[in-house]
């Protein structure tokens, strides 16, 4: 079945470590984003990609990085830098924009850090 | 001008209640507007969306109002059941630009 997949889907970590989540989509799609969800602030935007080899910043993206070798795959790697790295992740995907059409979620990362 | 906000925060209705969501923008570029449902533990899926030229647009139980003018829209779930129990996330799109959501609302529907 078509889809994204997110990995893995609970993560602990270590202050000062880097953690790397995964996100793969079978979709065919070209857009693909992360967002990050804390309780009662919504969902925001970290990083986006509409092509390979080219991403853009979100509202969020300070301590954060990603990288698009690959049109299925969109890694959102969580750095030392980030001061608040607690929150569930989200990726997704899209067609082109998503004011064009739906935006497909994946299940989510939850990353805690100790 | 680039937010959405969203109203309220939490919301619990009896079932077979009309709960209503209401969220409102100032960006007059925004051209898109969906609603996304979540569970616990899920990701969000596409529940409805509506673009500015139609007032309003219903699917099954659910209709979303929109007021241009006022720079509003609004989702009302007819006749709610406790598998309507979720989160629920307005968001709009300005352009060719990503989506922008708004806070969330918990929906509880009580038997």
């Amino acid at each position: 079945d078509g889809g994204i997949t997110q990995s893995p889907k609970y993560l602990f970590r270590k202050e000062g470590q880097n953690v790397t989540l995964s996100c793969e989509q079978n979709l065919n799609h070209d857009a693909m984003y992360w967002y990050r969800q804390d309780p009662g602030q919504g969902l925001r935007l970290i990083y986006y990609s509409q092509i390979v080899n080219d991403f853009q910043k979100g509202d969020i993206a300070e301590g954060y990085s990603v990288s698009r070798e690959k049109k299925e795959s969109f890694p959102l790697t969580v750095t030392s830098a980030q001061k608040n790295p607690t929150a569930f992740y989200l990726c997704a995907s899209s067609i082109l924009w998503t004011n064009t059409g739906e935006l497909f979620f994946g299940e989510g990362s939850r990353l805690t850090v100790l | 001008q680039q937010q959405v906000k969203q109203s309220p925060q939490s919301l619990i209705v009896q079932k077979g209640g009309i709960p209503i969501i209401n969220c409102a923008y100032e960006n007059t570029a925004f051209d898109y507007f969906p609603w996304y449902q979540q569970f616990p533990g899920k990701g969000p899926a596409l529940l409805i969306a509506i673009r500015p030229d139609v007032s309003e647009k219903k699917e099954g139980r659910f209709t979303i109002s929109f007021n241009k003018s006022a720079k509003q829209f609004s989702l009302h779930i007819m006749d709610s059941q406790p598998g309507d129990s979720a989160t629920y996330f307005c968001a709009a799109a300005p352009g060719n630009t990503p989506l922008v959501f708004g806070k969330g609302t918990r929906l509880s529907v009580i038997a």
